[in-house]
């Protein structure tokens, strides 16, 4: 079966604007979670969505939101980009929201200039 | 405070080399995860380990949890050039429900032939 699907998969934007990205989970599939992963810092959990609710977000700051569709598909937002916003974000999906196995996707990369 | 370090950093060698790598935490954790990841792509989850003093084997790779789950090894014997990748060990966080992880910064692993 498919896996996760994530777009775009790379994106060049400057300091200040905004950007969606958006995931695709694995059919049947109803928690997404979404990570950044960077050289220094590796990789850190976002937020993660379940039945389109927010279930957890990690220690990022609110110009990082996201949500979840009826179809479990989702998105995220990063709003007023800063030059520390470029990395890999990563988007993983599992069948439930706890004990079970997360895929990743291969991310979207993100450069702000 | 990284909650899971991981060594070396990085390791370079030669093609049927033996390799050590180690995840290692102050805490305890119900499960710990390895996952490795190619450029270009997602993490893809090698092995889960549960049980104290667990050793799961997986072809060439071996996985070891420590009695007290505050660490695990991950051992490769006569390593590949495709075993070439980031190695990166995984837990449940302490601070979130649902699928969120938390990742150590890993192990940048180089075989040349």
């Amino acid at each position: 079966k498919a896996g996760v699907t994530q777009t775009p998969r790379y994106l060049i934007k400057t300091r200040g604007q905004q950007v969606t990205l958006s995931c695709s989970p694995i059919s049947g599939h109803r928690s997404v979670s979404w990570y950044q992963q960077t050289p220094g810092q590796g990789l850190q959990f976002l937020f993660e969505y379940f039945s389109e609710t927010q279930r957890n977000k990690g220690n990022f700051p609110g110009r990082f939101s996201g949500r979840q569709f009826s179809n479990s598909r989702s998105e995220m937002n990063v709003s007023t980009l800063e030059l520390g916003d470029s990395a890999l974000y990563l988007c993983a999906s599992s069948l439930e929201s706890s004990g079970n196995t997360i895929y990743f996707g291969e991310g979207s990369w993100l450069t702000v200039v | 405070t990284q909650l899971l370090e991981q060594s070396p950093q990085f390791l370079s060698i030669q093609e049927g080399e033996n390799l050590t790598v180690y995840c290692n935490s102050s805490s305890v954790f119900s499960s710990l995860q390895w996952y490795r990841q190619e450029p270009g792509e997602g993490p893809v989850l090698l092995v889960t380990v549960v049980t104290g003093g667990e050793v799961k084997k997986l072809k060439r790779l071996t996985f070891q949890f420590g009695d007290a789950r505050k660490d695990s090894s991950l051992h490769i014997t006569a390593a590949q050039p495709g075993d070439t990748g980031l190695y990166l060990c995984a837990g449940p966080s302490p601070d979130q429900a649902g699928t969120a992880l938390i990742f150590g910064k890993g192990t940048t692993l180089s075989v040349s032939s």
